[in-house]
């Protein structure tokens, strides 16, 4: 099956400080990929839509100056947390679909997860 | 966006099956149902997904009701391994849609 990894899997950084979270499609190509977040014992929320080639969609509530999305590629999403806080420690988590599927049918295949703890 | 309600857990003895419940009274025509399951610390893992007939695979199967308003995803043994949380979920017909999801179930199996 389609495979989608994500890097780094834990990050540790100190309060202030940017990280950088990558979503690879590794055996096929995503124009859609999600950014989801989760916490703990929590279910998984949407964050935001990336889009190739074009701006992200994000949900409500979700500050896109915070949360900054980069889909620079048909197989690279990028999702930087800016100037993070000890609340913004979670479980972020994306997904990409499509493999020629569309619609409601189409299965989408999700990372592994990144776990960010901010000190 | 058509909601779904699901058990808040259930249990299970290994080698068992399983029938987890989930009912989505509100879905439209040309709405699919989408299960997928989360391991602890892990992305979430597809496990099957339908429109109105019922469906196999080498996980699981899912029963969908005539009237699709509730369906039930079938695992035939339950292992140690199939214990996580089991989201039931739906995605409209346009492209680029995403989850909605739940609190899901939570699955334990029992030696």
């Amino acid at each position: 099956g389609a495979v989608v990894s994500q890097h780094p899997s834990r990050v540790i950084c100190k309060s202030g400080t940017s990280v950088k979270i990558e979503c690879r499609s590794l055996d096929f190509q995503a124009t859609t990929m999600f950014w989801y977040r989760q916490f703990p014992k929590q279910s998984l929320m949407l964050m935001a839509t990336s889009n190739e080639g074009s701006k992200a969609t994000y949900e409500q509530g979700v500050e896109k100056d915070k949360f900054l999305i980069n889909h620079a590629s048909l197989t690279l999403s990028t999702l930087t947390v800016t100037s993070a806080h000890p609340e913004d420690s979670s479980f972020y988590i994306c997904s990409a679909g499509g493999l020629g599927t569309r619609g409601g049918g189409e299965t989408q295949y999700f990372g592994p997860g990144t776990r960010l703890l901010v000190l | 966006d058509a909601k779904t309600t699901q058990p808040n857990s259930m249990e299970s003895n290994e080698e068992e099956p399983v029938h987890l419940p989930c009912n989505h009274s509100t879905i439209s025509g040309t709405d699919y149902i989408h299960w997928y399951r989360q391991l602890p610390s892990q992305g979430p893992e597809y496990v099957i997904h339908g429109l109105t007939s019922n469906v196999n695979n080498r996980m699981a199967s899912l029963a969908i009701a005539e009237d699709r308003k509730s369906s039930t995803l079938i695992l035939h043994r339950a292992t140690l391994r199939d214990a996580a949380v089991y989201y039931c979920t739906l995605l409209g017909d346009n492209y680029g849609q995403n989850f909605v999801f739940g609190p899901g179930t939570r699955l334990s199996v029992l030696p």
